[in-house]
């Protein structure tokens, strides 16, 4: 079965400091994976997605994540937090039956980032 | 238009009102998902139409009651629920593949009293 684990539930960063969020996967099978972000009392949004096209997957906002087989890895970072960054993160992962057409996205469960002045 | 618009934004009910939460989506996607989320949770997937059907429904009390009229439009019907319900309530499409994205609404926030 595919999930996913984040690692840190709470991650605390200076304002102009690297972010890395963790997120592993275990998956038999090569899977699809994403990064939401949702800030207090809103929806989620997508920052970034690994479809198998490239490893190295760039985002919005300057997130960027890289896909690591041998380590079944998929950590989000960005080199220079700024203080509208602080939401809480989600990495996912798209489960479903192979040729049937329901999917569904499995959350890990989440980290929240702060960022101090 | 990359919206899902979810109606309303908040809604408190008694334990025995009905009520209903509206979702729509103009992006021609032919998946439709409701999802709930507590506090300091991860969304949990409710239930899964894919086009316009049922497919996946994650063992949710029959006091939740999901309906998809067209393509277009999802709704939850909400009857005879309990405290331990509150929750936000997500409502997310996309297209009905497993590389593709979800675009997520801003949510209902439903408090049960």
């Amino acid at each position: 079965a595919q999930s996913v684990t984040q690692l840190g539930s709470h991650v605390s960063v200076s304002e102009g400091a690297l972010v890395l969020l963790r997120c592993n996967y275990s998956s038999s099978v090569p899977p699809y994976l994403f990064w939401y972000v949702q800030y207090p009392n809103q929806g989620l949004q997508l920052l970034l997605k690994y479809t198998s096209a490239a490893t190295l997957v760039k985002g919005i906002n300057g997130f960027e994540a890289e896909f690591k087989k041998s380590e079944t890895s998929f950590h989000l970072t960005k080199p220079s937090a700024h203080m509208s960054d602080a939401a809480e993160y989600f990495c996912a992962v798209s489960k479903g039956r192979s040729g049937g057409s329901n999917y569904k996205l499995t959350f890990g469960k989440g980290t929240l980032l702060t960022v101090n002045p | 238009d990359t919206e899902v618009t979810q109606t309303p934004k908040h809604l408190v009910m008694g334990m025995t009102n009905k009520k209903s939460l509206k979702c729509e989506q103009h992006m021609g996607h032919r998946a439709m998902y409701w999802y709930k989320q507590k506090a300091k949770k991860p969304p949990e997937l409710m239930f899964v139409y894919s086009y316009e059907k049922l497919s996946i429904n994650e063992s949710v009390p029959s006091r939740f009651s999901p309906e998809c009229p067209n393509s277009s439009l999802l709704n939850l019907h909400l009857h005879a629920l309990q405290p331990e319900d509150s929750a936000l309530y997500l409502c997310a499409s996309s297209q009905p593949y497993q590389n593709r994205e979800a675009f997520f609404g801003q949510g209902t926030r439903l408090t049960v009293v």
